[in-house]
């Protein structure tokens, strides 16, 4: 079955502080891959997604995620963060089951920027 | 366009009562989702429809949960009788497609006392 894993459930930054969040899938077929960010008491924004072409995908808010096959990793990553990007991260695969395609979501990973 | 409108964005309700929460999808959009997210068990699909019609429904918990989708900018998913189990932030999503990712609305988080 497919399935998608959150190696980390929080990670604590520093401001201006380089992070990786990682996100591992299970599947041996093509698959479409997702970054969602949920701000408290809000719904899940997408950041990115990658369908196809370019391994790296480069999303809103200065996120990038880059797509590993041979790795089966979809690592969402941003060279400087901001106390603006703490929230809950999803990652996630869209993936055909028996009456089409639906996303199938990680456990989250909560971002916490410090000062 | 406003995006997926869900109401209310808050409920409480006392056991053994109806609750219905409500979503206005995006215009245009075929699919839509209904999900739960709660801390124990994160977020879980539990129904979506295609043009109107169930399509995957292995979601619902239970047969105290039902939803409906009576027309493309309309959709419905009630409780009845609620549990204090059922405490939880529901969210409507929809998409142009079932592959390319969803717009989320902001959720009606129920409190079931």
């Amino acid at each position: 079955a497919q399935s998608v894993t959150q190696l980390d459930s929080q990670v604590p930054v520093f401001e201006e502080a380089p992070v990786e969040l990682r996100c591992n899938y299970s599947s041996s077929v093509s698959v479409y891959l997702f970054w969602y960010v949920q701000y408290p008491n809000q719904g899940l924004q997408l950041l990115l997604k990658y369908l196809s072409g370019s391994t790296l995908v480069k999303g809103i808010n200065g996120f990038e995620a880059e797509f590993n096959k041979s790795q089966t990793s979809f690592h969402l990553r941003k060279p400087s963060v901001h106390i603006s990007d703490t929230a809950e991260y999803f990652c996630a695969v869209s993936k055909l089951w028996e009456y089409g395609n639906k996303l199938v979501f990680g456990a989250g990973t909560i971002l916490r920027v410090k000062s | 366009d406003a995006g997926v409108i869900q109401s209310p964005r808050h409920e409480v309700t006392e056991m053994g009562q109806e609750v219905t929460l409500r979503c206005k999808p995006i215009s245009g959009h075929d699919y839509l989702f209904w999900y739960r997210q709660t801390m124990m068990r994160g977020l879980e699909l539990l129904i979506y429809f295609n043009n109107n019609v169930p399509i995957d429904d292995s979601g619902m918990p239970e047969d105290r949960f039902s939803a409906k989708m009576p027309n493309a900018s309309f959709s419905t998913l009630k409780i009845q009788p609620s549990e204090p189990r059922d405490s939880a932030v529901y969210f409507c999503a929809s998409s142009e497609t079932d592959n390319y990712g969803y717009t989320f609305g902001s959720g009606t988080r129920l409190t079931v006392v």
